[in-house]
């Protein structure tokens, strides 16, 4: 069964500095897809950046991009000049590739960002 | 246009009664996913529906939970006999997804149910 893990329970950064987030996760697919979730205190969980495993370049969103390491099973997300509407939760998920119905996410425990001013 | 919406925002129910949470996904989108998230637990798939049926039930924690989709469109989640533990987040999401293309189509996400046993 695949899993996600993510190391860091809380991260705290300063604004306009950037942070990294960890995650690494388990699958014996050679094809999927890789997500990073926010989830504010509104409970909404919102789509920050996606990765497709057979895609070497690394995905970026304005302030945010990963670094996706497929040998080592390891996607973490940065976030550069940090604002204070990026504290949140944020959820790394996987997704299987094509085939069959199992759309369904993986998540991870999640990693409590704070930012401070 | 609308996004995912869910209802009720926030629920209190006693031990023992029935709750029903509603879910109206994006229209024409046909995928629609229900996600547990709990303290203990974090964040759990329950069940996928594609259309009107339901080939994945496999995170369903027991039989007291049930789901059903109509119209290719609103989803209920029914628990039974809720029990303390079964006090979460409960968060739908819902994607178009695309025959023959890759299952990436992102998931859009409501903005959950709290349920609270007491």
């Amino acid at each position: 069964a695949q899993t996600v893990t993510q190391s860091q329970p809380e991260m705290s950064v300063q604004e306009a500095e950037t942070v990294t987030l960890s995650c690494t996760y388990d699958t014996s697919e050679s094809d999927y897809y890789l997500f990073w979730y926010k989830q504010p205190p509104s409970r909404q969980m919102i789509l920050v950046i996606r990765q497709e495993a057979y895609k070497q370049q690394n995905a970026t969103e304005n302030r945010f991009s990963v670094n996706f390491q497929k040998a080592a099973k390891s996607f973490s997300l940065k976030i550069s000049d940090s604002q204070l509407g990026d504290a949140a939760m944020y959820f790394c998920a996987y997704r299987k590739s094509y085939g069959g119905s199992q759309g369904n996410l993986i998540f991870g425990k999640g990693t409590k960002l704070s930012v401070k001013p | 246009g609308a996004g995912v919406s869910q209802s009720p925002s926030n629920k209190v129910t006693e031990k023992g009664k029935d709750v029903e949470l509603r879910c109206d996904p994006i229209s024409g989108h046909t995928a629609l996913y229900w996600y547990r998230q709990s303290l203990g637990q974090g964040l759990e798939f329950l069940i996928y529906f594609q259309g009107n049926s339901a080939p994945d039930k496999s995170g369903l924690p027991s039989d007291r939970f049930s789901a059903e989709r109509t119209g290719g469109s609103v989803s209920t989640l029914t628990i039974q006999r809720t029990q303390q533990e079964d006090s979460a987040v409960y968060l739908c999401a819902s994607s178009l997804t695309l025959a023959g293309s890759p299952l990436y189509n992102e998931q859009f996400f409501g903005p959950g149910t709290r349920l609270t046993v007491l």
